[in-house]
């Protein structure tokens, strides 16, 4: 059974670091590209960037690009989005998800979603 | 890259049929027939419901179907339930440099 299962929720203070957690299981991790997805409280989706884990290629979208960095362990399976110096504003849901392939081919789909990880940032 | 737009509600009653629009530019959803559908109930993860345009994953209910006509790609939810209470998102590949973009979102009411 394909799963992705996200690290548990986190409360920081303005300025603080973060990495949180996306561990793929039930499939070749290294095989499929993972995205991020920011969701604001009350808003809708928004895609922020995308890694293979295979050989680390990662995007970023350009709303995004330079405030959050994407990376993955393929040794552990897992996949990260972490931030150096978080604002108030990036208080959201973060959603991992698998985009999907059909026979070895990438498709620009997400099929699979990690559970969502709440990140609130408050002083 | 913006947002594609979609309305922001959309009700019907149970057994009647409702369409969801979702418009981008010919540099998305126009140029790609890769657009793909997600719903959302509240609290939980989105679920895939169409990918390339009219495609449904195993397990979704042919009640859901799509389609798209230039630049703006639909959604059709027939014989609505109140199940289908959800928000609801359309997808789109924007180009190999920022291959996503996500629509505006759609929150579906069943009366």
């Amino acid at each position: 059974e394909v799963q992705l299962v996200q690290s548990g929720a986190e409360v920081k203070k303005p300025g603080e670091s973060l990495k949180i957690s996306c561990k793929g299981s039930g499939y070749s991790f290294t095989s499929y590209w993972i995205g991020w997805v920011r969701q604001m409280p009350g808003k809708g989706l928004e895609w922020m960037g995308i890694i293979y884990p295979g050989d680390s290629d990662t995007r970023y979208s350009p709303s995004f690009q330079g405030q959050v960095t994407i990376s993955a362990d393929k040794s552990i399976s897992t996949a990260y989005l972490q931030w150096s110096s978080l604002k108030a504003s990036d208080t959201a849901m973060y959603y991992c998800a698998r985009r999907g392939q059909y026979y070895g081919e990438s498709r620009y789909y997400f099929d699979y979603w990690g559970q969502g990880t709440l990140v609130t940032v408050s002083s | 890259q913006s947002a594609l737009t979609q309305p922001a509600s959309v009700s019907g009653s149970p057994g009647q049929s409702i369409t969801i629009s979702c418009t981008g530019t010919s540099s998305d959803v126009g140029s790609y027939n890769l657009v793909s559908w997600y719903q959302q109930h509240p609290g939980k993860a989105p679920k895939l419901m169409i990918y390339e345009v009219s495609k449904r994953p195993s397990g979704v209910s042919n009640r859901f179907s799509g389609s798209k006509s230039g630049n703006t790609a639909s959604l059709t939810i027939s014989g609505l339930q109140a199940e289908d209470e959800a928000d609801y998102y359309c997808c789109s590949y924007a180009g190999s440099s920022t291959p996503h973009v996500f629509g505006t979102g759609t929150k579906v009411t069943v009366l």
